[in-house]
């Protein structure tokens, strides 16, 4: 079973426009930790946001926050005020605890269009 | 800005060379990873580091691939002899092993294409 699920392969956006990209995870283990990379098209994966499995808070980093629903075990990413630089794929990761080797299991990405 | 740093960022060989790819992970960080991604596979993991030490690289075809860690500076990943299906992006990650913590930072990759 896929542990990181991200449902939407392709996305068009209006620029200026909120965006939601959709993370879903399964883990049995209560402590993990949710990452959201960036990967424009110049090839480079640039780190977003994290969100631990016991913060109460929603993660925020400028114009990115995650939508953390553990009861769900979904882990959002929402950009709000989309810009054409924002035009990249987006990659959902997840950590658990119990796996002391420190790997990411990742999701297969969801490629973000912003139009102008 | 600390940052990690590969070289080179772009390899075009011939079936059969050796390649070498380098990678200067963030000062402080004691993890390692290497990562190769292609369109049909994704994001694959190759071998990764802790302290120096090799923890896994059961990703890495053995007979050709390698990966060394000579000191806190420098990672290494080798293919000998490299064939045409080697041909990806090849990342490497730095980060920093704690409970809390899981970050990996991301080089600009080595582009590789072996004809």
């Amino acid at each position: 079973a896929q542990k990181i699920t991200q449902t939407q392969p392709g996305m068009f956006v209006q620029e200026k426009e909120a965006v939601t990209l959709d993370c879903t995870y399964d883990t049995s283990d209560q402590s993990y930790g949710l990452f959201w990379y960036k990967q424009p098209s110049s090839g480079e994966m640039i780190f977003l946001i994290y969100q631990g499995s016991y913060d109460e808070q929603n993660a925020t980093e400028g114009r990115y926050s995650l939508n953390f629903q553990k009861a769900r075990k979904s882990a959002n990413l929402v950009i709000s005020a989309s810009q054409l630089g924002d035009s990249a794929m987006y990659f959902c990761a997840m950590r658990e605890a119990m796996d002391s080797n420190y790997q990411l299991i990742w999701g297969a990405g969801t490629k973000l269009i912003i139009k102008p | 800005d600390a940052r990690v740093t590969q070289t080179p960022r772009h390899k075009v060989t011939e079936m059969g060379q050796e390649v070498t790819m380098r990678c200067q992970p963030i000062l402080g960080h004691n993890t390692v990873f290497w990562y190769r991604q292609t369109m049909m596979q994704g994001l694959e993991l190759l071998a990764y580091f802790r302290n120096r030490a090799p923890l896994d690289d059961s990703g890495m075809p053995k007979d050709r691939f390698s990966a060394e860690m000579p000191d806190a500076t420098l990672a290494t990943l080798k293919i000998q002899p490299s064939e045409p299906r080697d041909s990806a992006v090849y990342f490497c990650a730095s980060g920093l092993y704690g409970p809390l913590s899981g970050t990996q930072y991301f080089g600009p990759g080595t582009r590789l294409t072996v004809l």
